[in-house]
């Protein structure tokens, strides 16, 4: 089984429409992190979590909350979708060293 | 603004000759240095870590670090078609606990 998952896989949405997408980890690890990735834009970050009680901002967080429900989960919500956050969205975790990533959701708003 | 630099390609290599993939980096005080491999479309997948100056080996892949000059590389050794992907150069800036990542460079191996 996958260390990191998330769900959905793909998912096609409409503008102003709420969507969660969720990430599970059975790493262990304390920290989990929420990227999306843009063509030519590389991997930007959303939110990231140290743990239960830690929830921070990254770089691009406007238009997006998270909850991060356990040591093992770690959900991100848009909570009124919008076409410019068509992307590549990716759940990640550490262990203080480098990141593991999940196999990504496809997001498309229309 | 911390910044990681990468080419961003393509780089085209022969089968079986070495690829060697850069990157700078901006703060001279970084402490933790990754390379990711992404194949179109897949996540990015973790294949090399560096934390002191010098060569760190792994199988055909090799990391060169050089703090002085604020700069890492992934050396590929006996390239293979399977090598073709986007490689991801990260750094752990000092005192900050993400990871910045650069846009990557597309290699591709040509038989």
């Amino acid at each position: 089984d996958a260390d990191v998952t998330q769900t959905p896989r793909n998912r096609i949405t409409k503008t102003g429409k709420r969507i969660m997408l969720e990430c599970s980890q059975t790493k262990g690890h304390d920290r989990m992190y929420w990227y999306r990735q843009d063509p030519g834009l590389g991997l930007r970050l959303i939110y990231y979590s140290f743990d239960v009680k830690d929830i921070n901002k990254g770089e691009i967080s406007d238009g997006y909350s998270v909850s991060r429900q356990a040591q093992a989960k770690f959900s991100l919500s848009l909570e009124s979708a919008i076409p410019n956050q068509t992307a590549l969205y990716f759940c990640a975790t550490s262990d203080s060293g480098g990141q593991y990533f999940g196999p990504g959701t496809r997001l498309t708003v229309t | 603004q911390k910044e990681v630099e990468q080419n961003s390609g393509p780089l085209s290599v022969p089968e079986g000759a070495i690829a060697s993939l850069n990157c700078t980096y901006s703060d001279r005080g970084s402490q933790s240095f990754f390379w990711y491999r992404q194949y179109s479309g897949k996540s990015p997948e973790l294949i090399m870590s560096i934390y002191s100056n010098g060569d760190k080996e792994d199988g055909r892949f090799t990391a060169q670090l050089n703090k002085a000059s604020q700069y890492v590389s992934l050396l590929i050794r006996d390239s293979q078609p399977s090598d073709s992907a986007t490689y991801l150069c990260a750094v752990n800036f000092f005192g900050n606990e993400k990871l910045t990542f650069g846009t990557g460079t597309r290699l591709t191996i040509i038989p």
